[in-house]
């Protein structure tokens, strides 16, 4: 059964660093390209961040990008995103989500939508 | 970037009609058009993609066309456990956006 788990949410002073884990299991991790979602209270989704099977690219929406690095340990089975410089409107739930993408001979590719999801972490910034 | 639009905003709806749920997107996304379900304090969860492929186990209700700019999502005959928030998604290029949503409620 494919899980994703977040961990590391929590209460966090305006300007400061947090760092959110998504532990998979139940699948290739290494196989698939992966994705941050998040969604304020009462909001709609917004896509942040994707990167791909092997670490190597990486894609980040204007309003992260140059604070936010989404990364990825193949070894640990493990997604992370660093949050710097977080502010108010960074306030959210933070999901991790599963690329429906595929492998062939030549590498693995992105489908660039989100088959598995895992329950989110809540990210407050607030003093 | 493309931005994507839904409508309407919410809905009010009876058990057993006919839903219909659109999306527009502000440039041609072809068929990269995708559609997730959501319930209060659940992760989304993935119904259709590509525009009108369903993703395994989803009831054969759901349905989704269209192509270019303009789609639908109908559930052709609600079910009590369809009562959730919509939301489309562009996978044509990053940023990989979503519609608002479409909030689906009993009326």
């Amino acid at each position: 059964e494919v899980q994703l788990v977040e961990s590391g949410g929590g209460l966090v002073q305006p300007g400061g660093p947090l760092r959110l884990s998504c532990a998979a299991s139940g699948f290739t991790f290494s196989k698939y390209y992966m994705h941050w979602v998040r969604q304020a209270p009462g909001e709609g989704l917004v896509w942040l961040s994707r990167i791909s099977s092997d670490g190597n690219s990486t894609n980040y929406a204007d309003s992260v990008k140059g604070r936010f690095t989404i990364s990825r340990d193949n070894s640990k089975n493990t997604l992370y995103l660093q949050m710097n410089s977080l502010r108010a409107e960074d306030t959210a739930v933070y999901y991790c989500a599963r690329d429906q993408g595929y492998c062939l001979g030549s590498g693995c590719y992105s489908e660039d939508y989100f088959d598995y999801w895992g329950q989110g972490a809540l990210v407050t910034v607030s003093s | 970037d493309i931005q994507m639009t839904q409508s309407p905003s919410s809905l009010s709806a009876s058990v057993g009609d006919r839903v219909t749920i659109t999306c527009r997107a502000s440039q041609s996304i072809t068929k990269y058009l995708n559609w997730y379900q959501q319930k209060p304090g659940r992760a989304p969860k993935l119904l259709i993609f590509g525009v009108s492929t369903l993703q395994t186990g989803v009831p054969s209700r759901f349905s989704g066309s269209g192509s270019g700019t303009d789609f639908t999502l109908t559930i052709s005959s609600l079910h009590p456990e369809d009562f959730a928030t919509y939301f489309c998604q562009q996978s044509h290029s990053a940023p990989f956006n979503f519609g608002q949503g479409t909030k689906v409620d009993i009326k």
